[in-house]
């Protein structure tokens, strides 16, 4: 079964400091997709990307990057210069095709808490 | 701006009552999910629906039933609820046609308290 693993819980830095979030999956289908969320305070999930297995271009958008790594079942988001708005829960997932069905379902990790204080 | 609407932020209910939790998308999404966030579990899947009237188990549906009656509606029902069902829960939707990537759209949440 896809399983998706962000082991670390809690991570706090100082603003303007650079921090990765570290994202595994594990899966057997060769086609899939892989999504990072972002959870602030007010509770929300908002979609931050998204990217599909035949593609590991690192994506790069502002501040927020994103490294995809096939070889080592990876996908960790970096946030560059951070600051007090980007504290909040991120949560990495992987889309799951139930039983090949065509419907797709996301499994996502249990997420990590992002600290920014100034 | 094409949104998912939970009808209630914040419950407070007591032991043994009977429980809705109303959802509903403006984007004629054919899929619709329920899921539960607690501290250090994540998001974990309870039902889903993937076309009006039908519904599938997710990971953890005990306790909990659902209702798609329109398209646009989704349901979660707590028939009888209990303290260990104190949690926030989050409606989300998704495309659900051909080429459908699984990118949800979620509601802003409601927080359920069972006393």
């Amino acid at each position: 079964a896809q399983k998706v693993t962000q082991a670390q819980t809690e991570i706090s830095v100082v603003e303007k400091e650079d921090v990765t979030l570290d994202c595994v999956y594990e899966t057997r289908d060769t086609t899939y997709y892989l999504f990072w969320y972002k959870q602030p305070p007010s509770g929300e999930l908002v979609f931050l990307i998204r990217r599909n297995s035949f593609d590991e271009q690192n994506e790069i958008s502002g501040r927020y990057s994103w490294n995809f790594q096939k070889s080592t079942s990876s996908f960790n988001f970096t946030i560059t210069a951070s600051q007090v708005v980007d504290s909040a829960v991120y949560f990495c997932a992987l889309s799951e095709d139930e039983a090949n069905t065509g419907f797709q379902k996301l499994v996502f990790g249990t997420g990590t808490r992002l600290l920014v204080s100034p | 701006d094409v949104k998912v609407t939970q009808s209630s932020r914040y419950l407070v209910k007591r032991t043994g009552e009977k429980v809705f939790l109303e959802c509903v998308q403006d984007m004629d999404h054919e899929n619709m999910f329920w899921y539960r966030q607690d501290p250090g579990l994540g998001l974990r899947l309870i039902y889903f629906s993937y076309d009006v009237k039908m519904k599938e188990k997710g990971d953890i549906p005990e306790g909990y039933s659902v209702s798609r009656e329109k398209k646009e509606r989704f349901s979660l029902i707590l028939e009888s609820a209990s303290t260990n069902q104190t949690s926030m829960y989050l409606c989300a939707s998704s495309f659900g046609l051909a080429g459908d990537t699984g990118e949800l759209f979620f509601g802003e949440g409601s927080r359920l308290t069972v006393l």
